[in-house]
């Protein structure tokens, strides 16, 4: 049981270039979570899925994009990255079932954009 | 106002001391609560769930006051490798977009 996981674990870009984040989760979670944390700071929201085929905006959406084809994966895509979006993106899953809410995380992809 | 506000610390302990973090809400419909650990470049992890009627993990005691908003981290007997940042986590159970993490604190227990 590898719990989320998240490729790849570094990456640098170039401003303007573009790239897909990878997650994927085998607990068989409907709700999976993009989150932002930039040095110092708390985790912000980018994008949530409620279940394959449903994905809804979080708190700091710009410059990204989703999709959640089936239960297991949900890639965050950069479309012409930004130096602001050098941070380290955590992805989440949740059972959100049965009393259970809490959030297993990914290990990180640590970008970085110049 | 922020929804979840914690106390950054720095809070900087000896060996073997009790330490206390609070966490307050801004949403009296909240329903869930957690406290997670994040070591340094490392990702969040769960540390407990709290209650109402409070819960222990070993060295580790959470409790939630509903009538105030707060929740709260009781660490007894501290250990160098409890230094890390504890977040607190508030949940929406009916809106699965609304888990709001506070900024954590940031504990160091030193020899």
């Amino acid at each position: 049981n590898a719990g989320v996981t998240q490729t790849p674990k570094f990456r640098i870009l170039k401003i303007g270039q573009s790239m897909t984040l990878q997650c994927t989760q085998d607990m068989n979670h409907n709700y999976m979570y993009w989150y932002r944390q930039d040095p110092g700071m708390g985790l912000k929201l980018i994008y949530y899925s409620v279940g394959a085929g449903i994905t809804d905006k979080g708190e700091v959406p710009n410059g990204y994009n989703v999709s959640r084809s089936t239960t297991e994966d949900f890639p965050l895509r950069l479309e012409l990255a930004a130096p602001s979006q050098t941070s380290v993106y955590f992805c989440a899953s949740s059972p959100r079932a049965g009393g259970r809410y809490e959030q297993y995380f990914g290990p990180g992809t640590r970008l970085t954009v110049t | 106002r922020k929804e979840v506000e914690q106390d950054p610390g720095p809070f900087n302990v000896p060996e073997g001391a009790t330490v206390a973090f609070n966490c307050t809400y801004s949403n009296s419909a909240s329903q869930s609560f957690f406290w997670y650990r994040q070591d340094c470049r490392k990702e969040p992890k769960l540390l407990m769930s709290v209650y109402s009627s409070g819960n222990e993990d070993g060295r580790f005691t959470a409790q939630l006051n509903r009538a105030s908003q707060y929740i709260s981290l009781l660490i007894r007997d501290s250990k160098l490798s409890d230094s890390a940042t504890y977040l607190c986590v508030v949940i929406l159970n009916t809106n699965a977009g609304k888990s709001t993490f506070g900024d954590g604190t940031t504990l160091t227990v030193k020899p």
